[in-house]
C-alpha cells in the first residue's frame, strides 16, 4: 500500500515552454502533497505543500507564479513549470501523506526535468 | 525548530563489512526520525522509521537504527554491506505544521568488491 506514481519520469523542453508534472497517490487519498526539488549530489529542498481544495504554501524563495501548484483532488496534484529555463533543469519529486500517516510521507519516483 | 546533521558526505566500505551512517538531530520536541535511500535517478525508498516506540528500529534489507536521545543521535547500521548497498542515504527529522520534512545532506555509501 501506500504508492505515489509521477508522470513523467522524464521530460525534455525548449527553454520558454511549460512543462507540467503528475504525481497520484494510487492506493489511497492524500490529504497534503508535497513538491521537492533536488540538484545533482544535493540533498531534497521542499518547494511546497498542497492541501486538497486550497492554494498551496509555498517556501521562501520559490515563484509561485513560475511554479504552479494544483491539488484539485485527493489523488492528484500537479506542478507546472511555467516558461521554463535551463536553470529549472532538475529532479522534482513529490511525496504524499495521509489522514492516517501524520508524520510519515510516501515519496514518488521523480522526474527529471531538463531544458533545453 | 528542526535541523538534521549527516556527518560524513561519504562513507566507503568493503563488501561483507559493517556499515556504519551517522545521523545527529535537533529538535524542540519529541521527533519522528526516518532513513530513506535513494538509488541514481530514482525516488526514495523508507529503510526505517522512529515514532517513540522501540529505541532500536528494525528497517527492511538489514538495516537498523538506533535513536539516542541524550545524543540527539539516529545512526543507521548494517552487519554486512551488500552491494547492492551502495545507493545514496538520508537522514530525516519530522516536526509539525507545515514543513512536515527536514532533509539532511545525505551520505553517499561506496561498497568496494
Amino acid at each position: 500500500g501506500a504508492v505515489v506514481s509521477q508522470h513523467p519520469s522524464w521530460v525534455i523542453c525548449k527553454s520558454g515552454t511549460s512543462v507540467k508534472i503528475e504525481c497520484r497517490s494510487l492506493d489511497f487519498q492524500a490529504t497534503t502533497m508535497f513538491w521537492y526539488r533536488q540538484f545533482p549530489k544535493q540533498s531534497l529542498m521542499l518547494m511546497a505543500t498542497s492541501n486538497e481544495g486550497s492554494k498551496a504554501t509555498y517556501e521562501q524563495g520559490v515563484e509561485k507564479d513560475k511554479f504552479l501548484i494544483n491539488h484539485a483532488s485527493l489523488t492528484l496534484s500537479t506542478l507546472t513549470v511555467t516558461s521554463a529555463h535551463p536553470e529549472d533543469s532538475s529532479f522534482y519529486i513529490c511525496s504524499a501523506r495521509g489522514h492516517q500517516q501524520t508524520r510519515e510521507q510516501f515519496f514518488g519516483p521523480g522526474t527529471r526535468l531538463t531544458v533545453l | 525548530a528542526q535541523s538534521v546533521t549527516q556527518l560524513d558526505s561519504h562513507v566507503s566500505v568493503s563488501e561483507g563489512t559493517p556499515v556504519l551512517l551517522r545521523c545527529n538531530y535537533s529538535s524542540s520536541y519529541s521527533p519522528s526520525l526516518f532513513w530513506y535511500v535513494q538509488h541514481p535517478n530514482k525516488g526514495l525508498q523508507l529503510l526505517l522509521k522512529y515514532t517513540s516506540a522501540a529505541t532500536l528500529v528494525k528497517g527492511i534489507n538489514g538495516f537498523e537504527a538506533e535513536f539516542k536521545k541524550s545524543e540527539t543521535s539516529f545512526h543507521l547500521t548494517k552487519p554486512s554491506a551488500h552491494m547492492s548497498d551502495a545507493a545514496e542515504y538520508f537522514c530525516v527529522v519530522s516536526g509539525t505544521g507545515r514543513r512536515a520534512l527536514t532533509f539532511g545532506s545525505g551520505t553517499r555509501l561506496q561498497v568496494q568488491p
